[in-house]
């Protein structure tokens, strides 16, 4: 059973380009979240996306969008990137219910390592 | 607002020798809290958590972790810790009565064993 798979695993981009990272959800998850670890510091939550919308943001700037898929996929969007982005994406899912329950245990992939030059 | 702080950057440790992470966090309510654990490469997975009840929680990979509400702490622990315990280890709490649930998490503790 593959777990949360994410695309691309590495990539680099200049300033002011625009990035999209892909996340498919563990199989039976239906919310996936964002958040973006930057170097020698904990993930900070992006946005979550369930049902196809978004349904809480971070506090992260308009640069940063997304989209749900009805199969449950995300992307991740950042456009005019800045040298800042820098970063590991990662991508997590949670099981139906979970969420609002409050169990919330996330299972993540592997991340996307954006450097931004 | 919601916050975690993990006191220390790095804790080295022995192997076989007791193990302890140490975690606080501040949030407005009752706190759901986790421990997920980081290897190099990898995303992150997940240990324990702490929802209600019994304030000491067992978790994968014979951690453990134990909730004060009066010291608002959550500091994770293994009796005899292993080479292969070397990881990234990261502390997170959720508000309750943030619907969606979003985990807010600390700056993580790199947990060395030596041989």
């Amino acid at each position: 059973d593959a777990g949360v798979t994410q695309s691309p695993t590495h990539l680099i981009k200049t300033r002011g380009q625009q990035v999209t990272l892909r996340c498919s959800p563990k199989s039976g998850h239906d919310t996936v979240s964002w958040y973006q670890q930057a170097l020698g510091q904990g993930p900070q939550f992006i946005f979550q996306y369930y049902e196809e919308e978004e349904r809480q943001r971070g506090n992260f700037p308009d640069r940063f969008s997304g989209h749900q898929f009805p199969n449950y996929s995300s992307e991740l969007n950042v456009n005019a990137l800045l040298l800042g982005d820098s970063a590991l994406y990662l991508c997590a899912s949670t099981p139906p219910g979970q969420v609002l329950s409050g169990a919330n245990v996330l299972t993540f992939g592997a991340g996307s390592r954006l450097t931004v030059l | 607002a919601q916050s975690v702080a993990q006191p220390e950057d790095q804790v080295n440790v022995a192997e076989g020798n007791p193990l302890t992470v140490k975690c606080t966090y501040s949030v407005s309510g009752n706190p759901y809290l986790f421990w997920y654990v980081q290897y190099p490469n990898r995303g992150l997975q997940f240990l324990l958590k702490y929802i209600t009840g019994d304030n000491l929680v067992k978790g994968s990979y014979g951690f453990e972790a134990e909730f004060n509400k009066s010291q608002t702490s959550f500091h994770l622990k293994k009796p005899s810790a292993l080479v292969s315990d070397s990881a990234l280890y990261f502390c997170a709490v959720r508000d309750r009565t943030d619907s969606w649930g979003k985990l807010q998490f600390g700056a993580g503790t790199q947990v060395v064993v030596t041989p």
